[in-house]
């Protein structure tokens, strides 16, 4: 069955650092990836997506993520963070066959100090 | 275009009762997916539904059910509520079982 780990559970940040947050999955062949974002008390904000052909993504908000297949990765990074991006980030799976279902990593709670 | 919508935002239930929790999909979307998210965990899937039939089942019980309707709105049903069960529960549509699924903001039941 197919697995996603987030080894971080939460990461503190200053505003205008850069950002990583590491997504490995488990899964027999390349599967689809996304980030999804929530703030407290709402639901999930899709970010980026990765389907096939480019490795890296961009996405909304100034987020990107690069798929390796060799490190089975899908980090989402940010050149600066700004102090609205603390929130929950989560990283998840769809497998490529029909009627499979998303599979949610832990989630990263990410800090942002001024 | 309207986003994906659910009700009630909140719900207060003790142990052995039972709950409907409804979701109205995003215009265009025939897929909807529930999940139940504990605190501080991730989303866990319970079901999703395409075009009114189950569509893939995670691993809960057969006390949560659900329903899609033709115009795919959904509901999902919870029987003899369990302390456990306290949760936020998450509604998400999509164009497919594998496309990006957009969420709504959730119902957070919680269970005396």
């Amino acid at each position: 069955a197919q697995s996603v780990t987030q080894p971080d559970i939460h990461i503190t940040v200053s505003e205008g650092a850069s950002l990583e947050l590491r997504c490995n999955y488990s899964y027999g062949a390349t599967p689809y990836l996304f980030w999804y974002v929530q703030s407290p008390g709402q639901g999930l904000q899709l970010l980026l997506k990765y389907f096939s052909g480019d490795t890296l993504v961009q996405g909304i908000k100034g987020f990107e993520a690069e798929f390796k297949r060799s490190q089975s990765s899908f980090n989402l990074r940010k050149p600066s963070v700004h102090w609205s991006d603390a929130a929950e980030y989560f990283c998840a799976v769809a497998p490529d066959n029909y009627g499979q279902n998303f599979v949610f990593g832990p989630g990263t709670r990410l800090s942002v100090l001024p | 275009e309207t986003g994906v919508t659910q009700s009630p935002t909140h719900l207060i239930k003790t142990r052995g009762q039972q709950v409907t929790l409804r979701c109205s999909s995003q215009s265009g979307h025939n897929t909807v997916s529930w999940y139940q998210q504990a605190l501080g965990q991730g989303p866990q899937f319970i079901f999703q539904y395409y075009r009114e039939e189950e569509n893939g089942r995670g691993n809960f019980p057969p006390r949560f059910s659900g329903l899609q309707f033709p115009n795919y709105s959904s509901e999902l049903n919870v029987n003899a509520l369990e302390l456990d069960d306290s949760a936020l529960y998450l509604c998400a549509s999509s164009s497919g079982s594998n496309q990006p699924q957009h969420f709504g903001d959730g119902t957070r039941l919680s269970i005396l």
